[in-house]
């Protein structure tokens, strides 16, 4: 089952910041907090991740509590292209498996 | 540059025929993914290969689903026997290097495959 808890819809008026948020209230400490995107019939696509810190990247900003147990995807400006299901995922570091674990999402639908 | 590709992008077969499904791994990634995805869910992971080897297979339903890569390199998922059930959207991915869970996963389109 997906560690995670993220809510079904949003909806964000393009312009605006879009935030998304995640529960993961039992994450260990070796656990990364990864974020993808699907828009419509394309696969996955890789946002952003952080372990501890806040971080920021051309694309996204994610807020991590101090606790971990919850963060915040933010969409700065979001466009009609950011329309997706967006996926919150924790995921360890290292071990034989390599696979990312996808809840049901959060679909974002972004209105002009 | 190229990304990771699958072919066919659609794929309809009858019941209890055999299928394979094709994919192009980014060039020089080692580590490589197969997902399915049913209408309204998240993707759920089949199979993880790192090099030729199939190093996390946990995710394949039942023998009737394999996958291989022989080189390294492109690797193919073969379904026998197909049930209705099986449709659905097949997502393949690629990594760099073994997982160390601080890269990204590149995926390609996925085949949708319907079965009647």
């Amino acid at each position: 089952d997906a560690k995670t808890t993220q809510p079904t819809s949003m909806d964000c008026a393009e312009g605006r910041a879009a935030n998304l948020p995640c529960n993961h209230s039992t994450i260990s400490g070796n656990e990364y907090v990864y974020w993808y995107r699907q828009i419509h019939s394309q696969g996955p696509q890789y946002i952003i991740h952080g372990l501890k810190n806040n971080e920021t990247n051309e694309m996204a900003s994610l807020i991590i509590t101090e606790d971990r147990k919850s963060s915040t995807l933010i969409l700065p400006h979001a466009t009609l292209r950011d329309t997706a299901v967006y996926y919150c995922i924790v995921r360890a570091a290292g071990g034989s498996q390599g696979n990312l674990i996808f809840g049901k999402g959060t679909k974002l639908s972004v209105k002009p | 540059g190229a990304g990771v590709s699958q072919t066919p992008s659609n794929k309809v077969t009858e019941k209890g025929k055999y299928v394979e499904l094709r994919c192009d791994p980014i060039s020089g990634h080692t580590a490589l993914y197969w997902y399915r995805q049913s209408l309204g869910q998240g993707p759920e992971f089949l199979i993880y290969f790192q090099g030729t080897g199939a190093a996390d297979d946990s995710g394949l339903p039942n023998d009737r689903f394999f996958a291989v890569r022989p080189e390294g390199s492109v690797s193919t998922l073969k379904i026998q026997r197909t049930e209705r059930g099986d449709s659905a959207v097949y997502l393949c991915a690629s990594s760099p290097s073994p997982w160390t869970g601080a890269g990204e996963q590149f995926f390609g389109p996925g085949t949708r495959l319907t079965v009647l």
